[in-house]
Order: structure tokens, then sequence, then C-alpha cells
């Protein structure tokens, strides 16, 4: 599985979108790139995953670039329950272990 | 939210006595997993289950079992707890070898003295 590298930490206004990068430079061609989100003390919440088309749904939007090097997680309108840590994982269709691993991820915070 | 529920919730035991956490389903989902995380670590696979009676090992799996007699329950054991077993233990379903779309549940923290 490709490695991921996200920015430790970002803010964001209320009300503004929230768009976190992920950058995936050696992901192959059958790997998905996979959003989870953990809000303090919380079990991680499954976002959204994309392989090349971008994805939208009611909680964001993921635009991949067109060499897939690269995502973007979009949050449109961030409000302050979208203070969380932020996961972006690559990760093989079919691959033997199920595991998710979940580097140390994006810190946003959403300031009113 | 998917029907996920652990219990307990908050525990706290002496090392070197036997723990159990359980872990509830309602959706009726064939894989559910254990994970553990700890600061500096993140989460890490402790035991998955693919089915009832079939679990494999995770990334973690030393001092640790588990064992699926129905779907919906998948109970992970600390045969003898240690102070490094120490942590907050998620469990989650879903997944399968074409979607790692997985849902967790709100968690136990366990502190071994």
């Amino acid at each position: 599985d490709a490695k991921t590298t996200q920015p430790p930490s970002m803010d964001c206004a209320e009300g503004r979108a929230a768009n976190l990068p992920c950058n995936h430079s050696t992901i192959s061609g059958n790997e998905y790139v996979y959003w989870y989100r953990q809000i303090h003390s919380q079990g991680p919440q499954y976002i959204i995953h994309g392989l090349k088309n971008n994805e939208t749904n009611e909680m964001a939007s993921l635009i991949i670039t067109e060499d897939r090097k690269s995502s973007t997680l979009i949050l449109p309108h961030a409000t302050l329950r979208d203070t969380a840590v932020y996961y972006c994982i690559s990760r093989r269709s079919g691959a033997g272990s199920y595991q998710l691993t979940f580097g140390k991820g994006t810190k946003l915070s959403v300031i009113p | 939210d998917a029907g996920i529920t652990q219990s307990p919730r908050h525990k706290v035991t002496e090392t070197g006595t036997p723990v159990t956490l359980r872990c509830h389903q309602t959706e009726n989902h064939r894989y559910m997993y254990w994970y553990r995380q700890d600061p500096g670590h993140g989460l890490r696979l402790i035991h998955y289950s693919y089915g009832v009676k079939d679990t494999d090992k995770g990334e973690v799996s030393d001092g640790y079992s588990v064992s699926r007699s129905k779907t919906e329950d998948f109970l992970l054991t600390l045969e003898s707890a240690t102070s490094s077993q120490t942590s907050v233990y998620f469990c989650a379903i879903g997944g399968t070898s074409l979607s790692y779309e997985q849902y967790f549940g709100p968690g136990t923290r366990l502190t071994v003295t």
C-alpha cells in the first residue's frame, strides 16, 4: 500500500470550505484512497473513498488528481463539529488483510 | 450510525487478571475487527473475524484472544492483563476484499494497574 503524507494541522474558519490535502505519490493503479476522521475520544468515522474519479457524498467531496499522486478532501461548509483528526489511507482492493493503517493524519481546527 | 455497541465503556483492572471486552452489532455484517489506539501508535489491528468461528490475527495479537460464536458478537479477551495493554479499544464492522469501508464503535477505555 502506498504511503500517504498529510500536513499535521490546519485551521479553517467556520462556514468556509476546508480543503485537506493528501500526497500518495507511490499509489498503484488498483489502490483506493479512503478518508476517515476521528473526533476527540470517539471511534473513527468513514467519510468517503475513491479510485480515479472525483466522488461526492453528503459529508464531503474527494478530488483525485489525474495522475492520482495526490487528493483533496473538501468539507464544503465547515462547522465546529468538523474539528477532528482526518486520516487519508490508501488500500489495495483485494488485499489479503483487511487492516486499515491509520497514520498521524491532519488535525483540523474549525475556528468560530 | 452503524449499530455497534461496546461493553464495558470503561474498565480498571489489576495486572494478571483476565478481562473480556464485548462488541455487539445489529448490522448482520460478516466482518468484525478489534483495534487498539495508543498515543504515538495510531490504531493497530489486534484480531479480526470474517464469519462465525472464523478469526485471524492482526498486527498486535500477542496477549489477546477472540471468539465469535454468533454473527452479532465479537469478544476480545486479555488472558492476563498487563500495564502495556492499557489502551482504548475500538471494535469495527464492515469491509470486504473489495472495500475498506469500516464502521467503528464508541470504544472501551481500559486501564490496567
